[in-house]
């Protein structure tokens, strides 16, 4: 089956900096890879997606990058706050429907 | 719209006790569902989904298991519970087609 490899798995930054977060998987027939954010006690929600046909998206501070090639995709978050703290999830899946996650990165935006 | 109802909240079970989690969906007809396990301060493993009534696949061997009775029902059972069975679960659904999950608002399981 799928599997999903997330780095950082921790990512402290300073408010107002850029994070990045990086997957990657091994399937290469998945063609859909969702980010999550999940707030403490609460249930993940997407922020991004992007699918194969595409190397990148944008949305606002937001971006999502996908090489198909090399099998990674990543999350970037520009001017980061406060409230962006959280554990952020990457995901794929393939054409049987299995969506798999990856470990988490806790990120924390210090003030 | 559609949502997703997921219960109960929280559950405390003592081991080697049975268990019974369910999922229902409404707002939309034959979803994609997925049940997910979240262990404290780990990441999301899927156990199940399933893209039809009486369709599952298991993604992970354990003492759970999962059946579709109905196109927008999916329960979790396990005959015994161990403690390693704690766990936040959490149901979701999709579309047919490469769209996002949705979420339920999860259990909270401690095996005692």
């Amino acid at each position: 089956g799928e599997n999903v490899e997330q780095h950082p798995s921790t990512l402290s930054v300073q408010e107002g900096d850029s994070a990045v977060i990086k997957c990657t998987y091994s399937d290469s027939a998945s063609n859909y890879f969702p980010w999550y954010k999940q707030e403490l006690g609460k249930r993940p929600q997407l922020i991004i997606d992007i699918r194969s046909n595409v190397g990148e998206k944008k949305d606002q501070r937001i971006a999502v990058t996908l090489n198909k090639t090399a099998k990674h995709f990543s999350l970037h978050i520009t001017e980061t706050q406060p409230e962006d703290s959280a554990v952020y999830f990457c995901a794929a899946r393939n054409s049987g429907y299995a969506l798999n996650f990856g470990k988490g990165t806790s990120l924390l935006v210090t003030p | 719209s559609q949502t997703i109802h997921q219960w109960p909240a929280t559950l405390v079970q003592p081991v080697g006790s049975p268990l019974s989690l369910e999922c229902t969906v409404e707002g939309t007809s034959n979803p994609n569902l997925y049940w997910y396990r979240q262990a404290a301060g780990r990441g999301l493993q899927l156990l199940f989904y399933s893209v039809g009534i009486g369709q599952i696949s298991s993604e992970v061997p354990q003492n759970l298991s999962a059946s579709r009775p109905q196109d927008r029902q999916f329960i979790l059972s396990s005959k015994k519970l161990l403690l390693s069975d704690s766990g936040f679960y959490l149901c979701a659904w999709s579309l047919k087609g490469v769209t996002e999950a949705f979420f339920g608002q999860g259990t909270r399981l401690t095996v005692v």
